[in-house]
């Protein structure tokens, strides 16, 4: 089935430095990538849609400087924490659509990055 | 307010028990529905995925089941397993112009024991 990787899986920060999480698909080429935040007991929460080639697409109430989102090629996305503050403290999940598969609409989903901003 | 509700929040179970979970939904129109699990810690699995004309799908012991005309589904697990606990998520797909979007339920979590 349909892999999707990242990297890393947890990761510990200071506040104000800035972390960049990497979101693969392994077997695969993903046209369209997603970002996800999951605070505690709640549900995902899309933050942005990332398009190969072209300016992702945000939310309503994400801030685009804050969260940079780069998908430079069919097997890559990278989001760009900026100027992290523990309130970005979260569950950050990528997924990835397999747009040969029969069910194009798919999303695979990666394992998450947890994310602990001191 | 959420267009996907699920219930119960949470529950317990003993192992080779069953068990039933509801997804209530208001997204419309409507293209699919599906039921991920969500392991601690990591990203959803999908389970199950039914569209409007579908009213039953099975995956192992997992049995989804979709009313399209009340906007509701379940999820029925058999013969639990301690390996059934875990957080399962209703994710429902609409039509139109944002075709990929989804909305998500906030899961239920079931915990198995012994």
């Amino acid at each position: 089935g349909a892999v999707v990787s990242q990297h890393p899986s947890w990761v510990i920060c200071k506040s104000g430095t800035s972390v960049k999480i990497e979101c693969r698909s392994l077997d695969f080429q993903a046209t369209t990538m997603f970002w996800y935040r999951q605070f505690p007991k709640q549900s995902l929460m899309l933050m942005a849609t990332s398009n190969e080639g072209s300016k992702a697409t945000y939310e309503q109430g994400v801030e685009k400087d804050k969260f940079l989102i780069n998908h430079a090629s069919l097997t890559l996305s990278t989001l760009t924490v900026t100027s992290a503050h523990p309130e970005d403290s979260s569950f950050y999940i990528c997924s990835a659509r397999d747009p040969d598969r029969v069910e194009a609409d798919t999303q695979y989903f990666g394992p998450g990055t947890r994310l602990t901003v001191l | 307010k959420n267009q996907v509700e699920q219930s119960p929040q949470s529950l317990i179970i003993l192992e080779g028990k069953n068990c039933t979970l509801q997804c209530n939904y208001t997204v419309s129109p409507f293209s699919n529905l599906r039921w991920y699990k969500q392991d601690t810690g990591r990203g959803p699995v999908s389970l199950t995925i039914m569209t409007f004309s579908e009213n039953t799908k099975s995956n192992g012991r997992y049995t989804a089941t979709l009313d399209a005309d009340t906007k509701q589904s379940s999820l029925h697990i058999t013969a639990s397993q301690l390996s059934d606990s875990a957080s399962y998520i209703c994710v429902v797909r609409g039509r139109g112009s944002n075709d990929y979007k989804l909305s998500f339920g906030a899961g239920t979590t079931v915990t198995v024991r012994a």
